[in-house]
């Protein structure tokens, strides 16, 4: 019973291609994010949506696209892939209490390389 | 700018002996701190987490000290063990608003040796 999982956990491809991260998360939480892992383990936050709304957006460019159906989902559509997208992708999920701050769990991660 | 400096960036210890993480911020805004442990091809995943009205938080083998004044908090792991060898993440957000957003620090890799 995978509470956070991401479809693919590996995506090798070439540089330009378009590619897209699946993210299902089964807690019934209301808020999910997307995080990039780059080769030095940094982890930076990229997006984030709360009841399918983008609430962050961390400047990001834009050939970064996420979509979330639904509150369960969130996708992460890239375009025109280059070499620097090299990198782990996390979704996350919390609950999101206003005032308060929930645990956010994170899935498997998808490693992307580009070439 | 880095707003949650961790260090070391890497540490070697024991099996026994205890592990010390520390991490300084800047913003004094921050007023949640968790320590995510994450293990090789996995997910980061919470370990504990400290809010500064406390100056010490206890679970198990796993101890934040926090230091509200001088900005620092530290993650202490007591008779560490070789199952406890990953990265541990320190992280600081603030409460409310519509902007809320965890900012890590660059990790620490502790190796236990048996």
């Amino acid at each position: 019973d995978t509470a956070v999982s991401q479809t693919p956990k590996y995506l090798v491809t070439q540089m330009g291609n378009d590619k897209s991260i699946k993210c299902e998360q089964n807690l019934g939480h209301d808020t999910m994010y997307w995080y990039k892992q780059d080769s030095k383990k940094f982890l930076k936050i990229m997006f984030s949506y709360n009841n399918k709304e983008l609430i962050i957006n961390e400047t990001v460019p834009n050939r970064f696209s996420p979509k979330s159906p639904d509150k369960a989902h969130l996708n992460l559509h890239i375009n025109s892939l280059e070499l620097g997208d090299s990198a782990v992708y996390f979704c996350a999920s919390s609950r999101w209490a206003g005032e308060t701050l929930e645990t956010q769990y994170f899935g498997p991660g998808t490693r992307l390389l580009v070439l | 700018q880095q707003q949650v400096k961790q260090s070391p960036q890497s540490l070697i210890v024991q099996k026994g002996g205890i592990s010390i993480i520390n991490c300084a911020y800047e913003n004094t805004a921050f007023d949640y701190f968790p320590w995510y442990q994450q293990f090789p091809g996995k997910g980061p995943a919470l370990l504990i987490a400290i809010r500064p009205d406390v100056s010490e938080k206890k679970e198990g083998r796993f101890t934040i000290s926090f230091n509200k004044s001088a900005k620092q908090f530290s993650l202490h792991i007591m008779d560490s063990q070789p199952g406890d060898s990953a990265t541990y993440f320190c992280a600081a957000s603030t409460s409310g608003g519509s902007n809320y957003k965890l900012t890590f620090g660059k990790g620490t890799l502790l190796t236990v040796n048996p």
